[in-house]
């Protein structure tokens, strides 16, 4: 049984191009997360999303943007890819409310490659 | 804000050895410690994690952490390593109390070599 998936796995696009990343969790958990990880392994949070906020770290372009259908589901959305968005993606689910720790839950990757 | 820095980007070792890969953390306030175990080509996986309690952490496949405030470590050791220990491992903390997105260290490269 699969906790946190994402499709597709690989991802092969040209600049310019928008692409869509899907992530569903099937863990009754509250709140999802989208990172991006470099090819130096850095692992940067990109977003934080529940019911009730959606916490953006700053440092990402407004080309990119969380979708939430449910609360199973945190789809990511890239507008006019640019080459420095080559990496891999990684969506995660933890459960917040009631609870005063955050272990997460990662899915396996989306490895995104724009040429 | 909370930070952490993993001190050695890359730990090669010899099957059968013990093997310890370091986190320190900066914090103002009480905080959860975590180590995620990242193998080639596949996602993060918690190894252990400190919330409170006993200062030594046992995790899964052999591992152990012990918290250590007054230094500010949570350093993950191995008596002796297997070559499917080779992966990425990444030190991650959360305060309590505050922002629960946990911050990662820049991760450690652990080879085991036969």
């Amino acid at each position: 049984d699969t906790a946190v998936s994402q499709t597709p796995k690989y991802l092969v696009t040209q600049m310019g191009n928008d692409k869509s990343i899907k992530c569903e969790q099937n863990l009754g958990h509250d709140t999802m997360y989208w990172y991006k990880q470099d090819s130096k392994k850095f692992l940067k949070i990109m977003f934080s999303y529940n019911n009730k906020e959606l916490i953006i770290n700053e440092t990402v372009p407004n080309r990119f943007s969380p979708k939430s259908p449910d609360k199973a589901h945190l789809n990511l959305h890239i507008n006019s890819l640019e080459l420095g968005d080559s990496a891999v993606y990684f969506c995660a689910s933890s459960q917040e409310s009631g609870v005063t720790y955050n272990e997460q839950f990662f899915g396996p990757g989306t490895r995104l490659t724009v040429l | 804000a909370q930070s952490v820095t993993q001190l050695d980007s890359q730990v090669p070792v010899f099957e059968e050895a013990p093997v310890e890969l370091r986190c320190n953390y900066s914090s103002s306030v009480s905080v959860y410690l975590f180590w995620y175990v990242q193998y080639p080509n596949q996602g993060l996986q918690l190894l252990l994690k400190y919330l409170s309690g006993s200062t030594l952490v046992k995790g899964i496949n052999g591992f152990e952490a012990e918290f250590n405030k007054s230094q500010t470590s949570f350093h993950l050791r191995k008596p002796s390593v297997h070559i499917s220990d080779t992966a990425e491992y990444f030190c991650a903390v959360s305060e309590a109390g505050g922002s629960y997105i946990p911050t990662f260290g820049r991760g450690t490269s652990l080879i085991v070599h036969p």
